[in-house]
């Protein structure tokens, strides 16, 4: 069974860093590029980043470039994704996706989320 | 970017009835990649169809999919009460990934 499993949300104040995890199991993991997608409070889904398997092809939202970084370690089934200078606006469910493949895009499971809170 | 619009922003139906969501696209989505999306409260969101019409392992066959170039649409044939919920269409051929702003089916 495919579980994605994030973990490392919270409450933070402004300007403050943060760094989420996600424990992959039930599939090969280096196989697949991963995402990350998110949901603020009553709004829609937005995609944050996503790195393929090798960690070789990166890409990130506007919204975060240059305050975010994503990374993974295929040796413990893990992506991470390591937030800085965090904004208000950044409040939302981070949830840890899968990609189908590993030089695709489509995302074809999500883990249950974890909420980060930017506030003072 | 791509932007997606779905209509109508809610639907309201009640179980047994014929559900229809509308997704349009800004531009031409490339080789149809166009996915949606199921989102319950407390969940992360599940795949329902990939491809505009190819429906995720595990899903029922009263979720259907059409649609292509800009204009896509995800039927859902007969409601159960576990279908009101939040759907989501997302474009995957382009980079950045969007989603819509979603539709919220809700029960009449």
């Amino acid at each position: 069974e495919v579980q994605l499993v994030e973990s490392g949300g919270g409450l933070v104040q402004p300007g403050r860093s943060l760094r989420l995890s996600c424990a992959a199991s039930g599939f090969t993991f280096h196989g697949h590029a991963m995402h990350w997608v998110r949901q603020a409070p009553g709004k829609g889904l937005e995609w944050v980043s996503s790195i393929n398997s090798n960690s070789g092809g990166i890409l990130y939202a506007d919204s975060v470039k240059g305050r975010f970084t994503v990374s993974r370690d295929n040796a413990n089934n893990s992506l991470y994704l390591q937030m800085n200078s965090l904004r208000t606006e950044d409040t939302a469910f981070y949830y840890c996706a899968r990609a189908e493949c590993d030089h695709c895009w489509l995302i074809d499971f999500l883990g249950q989320g974890a909420l980060v809170t930017v506030s003072s | 970017e791509i932007v997606l619009t779905q209509s109508p922003g809610t639907l309201s139906l009640s179980p047994g009835e014929r559900a229809t969501l509308s997704c349009r696209a800004s531009q031409s989505v490339g080789r149809n990649f166009l996915a949606w999306y199921q989102k319950k409260p407390g969940q992360g969101p599940r795949l329902l169809i990939s491809g505009a019409s190819s429906r995720a392992t595990g899903i029922p066959d009263r979720f259907s999919g059409s649609g292509s170039g800009t204009d896509f649409t995800l039927t859902i044939r007969s409601l159960e009460p576990e279908d009101f919920a939040l759907y989501y269409c997302q474009q995957y051929a382009y980079s950045p990934i969007t989603f819509g702003q979603g539709t919220r089916l809700e029960i009449q």
